[in-house]
């Protein structure tokens, strides 16, 4: 597997559902981020990880609850989901600051397309 | 709070002609990110502009930055039909406390190249 991978790719889930999204980067990156992407919204920043430590949440609903065991895996734990929820959930990395890098490009994986029910 | 305001944000356009997205912001930031998005699939890195006057070209796509003016734009030249998607611009918040800074995206601009 290269660059930055999301499993599944589609779910479809009840809103008493508990799901998770998982990610995995294989860049040698040490910061992760979710985003979640709807229709006619720019790409909105939900959460950020630095070195494994949650440093951004974007005042997301806690029915989202994120987990970041290493620098290399990064899970959307979901449940009591509300159709308004129902979006393209995009997981990226990059180089942290302070590891002769001190611009942020940020690579994407595909994306798990999530309906709510 | 840093807005993100890209236009058009839809363009039909013919191939073998040329245009411009623009993309304006709100705040300080000398980084500017440009990516791709096909349908369906995940976001490519195209360009990454990291001062004032920066230009960058791959192929048919020429990319600047223009920090006094909180501008970018994306021109396209003799477009073809393979250059059809979703472009996106981004601004990175400017952090100097050490960390990275966070990126803001605009709406995206849905191009459609025709025959």
């Amino acid at each position: 597997e290269t660059g930055v991978t999301q499993t599944p790719r589609h779910l479809v889930m009840g809103m008493t559902n508990k799901k998770s999204l998982k990610c995995e980067q294989h860049l040698g990156h040490n910061a992760m981020y979710w985003y979640k992407q709807s229709a006619k919204k720019p790409l909105e920043l939900m959460f950020v990880y630095n070195f494994k430590e949650q440093t951004e949440n974007n005042s997301v609903p806690s029915r989202f609850s994120p987990e970041c065991p290493n620098s290399s895996h990064l899970f959307l734990h979901l449940h009591t989901l509300q159709p308004e929820d129902s979006a393209l959930y995009l997981c990226a990395s990059s180089q942290a600051h302070g590891m002769g890098i001190w611009y942020n490009e940020q690579f994407f994986g595909p994306g798990t397309r999530l309906t709510v029910l | 709070e840093l807005k993100v305001e890209q236009n058009p944000l839809f363009l039909s356009m013919q191939e073998g002609k040329n245009y411009t997205i623009y993309c304006n912001y709100s705040t300080t930031s000398d980084r500017l990110y440009w990516y791709r998005q096909d349908p369906g699939k995940s976001l490519e890195s195209l360009f990454v502009l990291l001062s004032n006057g920066a230009v960058k070209q791959e192929g048919r796509l020429m990319a600047s930055l223009d920090t006094k003016a909180r501008l970018s734009t994306l021109h396209i030249t003799a477009a073809v039909h393979d250059l059809s998607a979703t472009y996106f611009c981004a601004v990175e918040i400017m952090n100097y406390g050490g960390s990275q800074g966070n990126l803001i995206f605009g709406k995206g601009t849905k191009l459609s190249v025709k025959p």
